[in-house]
């Protein structure tokens, strides 16, 4: 079966980094989303990695290993705007979006 | 703005009652996705419409049927909601070309059966 495993609460403190992983089993790889979700609100795109290395946007990184099966999201400089949901979710060789659950992160003053 | 939008933002019904959700779009995009997403779950893909070609995911129950009358315009109804279809409704959309496609979210709907 086709399967993303992420973390389901961390917690972190203001100003400093924390780091989000996504491993998957998919059949086929087209490509790894991530997408913010704050309580009660849809997702909202975040980055996508199809190469593998690390792809940086402002206070947001996001690293990719296909070998692995692995990303990470690395969030600098929290914020407590910060406090969501984060979901990994991959494209398979179909190109069906599969998700997974989610990572709720709390940061704390 | 470009947007996906969703109405109504909360929705109330009784178990048993028909129930119809809607979202539009004004970015012009060709695919529509039906997502349903309960707490600390991740969303579950219902269907999706490539333009007027509807693709049902096969676990997606009979009970939830959609409409798509027009580019911009999608519907999910629900002919009998039960109490395990209390949910948060979300509406995508993907420009639909070839390769991997960027899914945008409208706000959603949560959807409560009494």
């Amino acid at each position: 079966g086709q399967n993303i495993d992420q973390p389901t609460e961390m917690t972190a403190t203001e100003g400093a980094i924390v780091q989000i992983n996504c491993t998957y089993q998919t059949s086929g790889f087209n490509g790894l989303f991530w997408y913010q979700q704050h309580a009660g609100e849809a997702p909202t795109f975040l980055s996508y990695n199809v190469l593998d290395g690390l792809e940086e946007k402002g206070r947001f990184s996001s690293f990719l290993s296909r070998s692995k099966g692995y990303s990470y999201l690395l969030l600098k400089e929290l914020q407590m705007k910060d406090s969501a949901s984060y979901l990994c979710a991959v494209f398979d060789s179909n190109y069906q979006l599969i998700w997974g659950a989610g990572t709720k992160l709390i940061i704390k003053p | 703005d470009a947007m996906v939008i969703q109405n109504p933002r909360y929705q109330v019904t009784q178990f048993g009652k028909p129930v119809t959700l809607s979202c539009s779009q004004t970015l012009n995009h060709n695919v529509m996705y039906w997502y349903q997403q309960k707490s600390s779950q991740a969303p579950k893909l219902l269907f999706h419409y490539y333009d007027k070609d509807f693709n049902n995911e096969a676990d997606t129950p009979d009970n939830f049927q959609s409409r798509r009358p027009n580019t911009s315009f999608c519907f999910l109804d629900i002919r009998s909601p039960g109490l395990g279809d209390a949910a948060m409704y979300l509406c995508a959309t993907s420009r639909g070309g070839t390769g991997a496609d960027t899914q945008y979210f409208g706000p959603g709907t949560r959807l409560t059966v009494l």
